[in-house]
């Protein structure tokens, strides 16, 4: 199964201080996108930040950016600065491409609880 | 208003019965997606749509039918709810494969 893991249920960082949620996933596709959302208390799913396979610099979005490791089919996400606002839950997720058999098949990881303490 | 809007936000219904949650886009996105979310599953795909017409199953499809005669449209097709079908439905849609999907506020369902 083409999976994506979370292992950090749940963690806590600093106020101001950075945090590095980890993302890995299972994929035998060498075209595809990683995607991370975060989801606070209200439910609402954000989008943070995109990376492409074929992208050869690791994307960023203000204070977010992710740390891609294709061979490692690892891309985790970092936030840097932590305010109390980051707090809530973080979603990894992975998109096949156009040309495999399950286009447009968007998978997401079990996501991770951030606390940001004051 | 433009965006992705999913109906009714919260629905009551007893097991057995057969119960359809509506989502709605304005974008005219190709791709529609539906997910449940559950405590210690994260999101869970059930079926996803590359086009009109044109549906597939995801993770979970098993007791849900969907259908996508109009683009703007992906409804969510619960013939027989069950208990076990408690959740929170979200509904998305994206442009391409290489933009981020755009959700609904969500509906919680319940069956009792």
């Amino acid at each position: 199964a083409q999976k994506i893991t979370q292992t950090q249920p749940g963690m806590f960082v600093q106020e101001k201080e950075a945090v590095t949620l980890d993302c890995t996933y299972d994929t035998s596709d060498q075209s595809y996108g990683l995607f991370w959302y975060k989801q606070p208390s209200s439910g609402e799913m954000i989008f943070l930040i995109y990376q492409g396979s074929y992208d050869e610099q690791n994307a960023t979005e203000g204070r977010y950016s992710l740390n891609f490791q294709k061979a490692r089919k690892s891309a985790n996400l970092v936030i840097s600065a932590s305010q109390l606002g980051d707090s809530a839950m973080y979603f990894c997720a992975r998109l096949r491409p156009h040309g495999s058999s399950n286009t447009g098949k968007l998978i997401f990881g079990q996501g991770t609880t951030l606390q940001v303490k004051p | 208003d433009a965006g992705i809007t999913q109906s009714p936000r919260y629905k009551i219904t007893e097991t057995g019965r057969q119960v359809t949650l509506m989502c709605h886009q304005t974008w005219s996105h190709s791709y529609m997606f539906w997910y449940r979310q559950d405590l210690g599953h994260g999101l869970r795909l059930i079926y996803y749509s590359a086009a009109a017409d044109i549906t597939d199953k995801g993770e979970v499809p098993d007791g849900y039918v969907v259908s996508r005669s109009k683009t703007e449209n992906f409804p969510l097709t619960l013939e027989s709810a069950t208990r076990s079908q408690t959740s929170v439905y979200f509904c998305a849609s994206s442009s391409s494969l290489n933009t981020e999907a755009f959700f609904g506020q969500g509906t919680r369902l319940t069956v009792v």
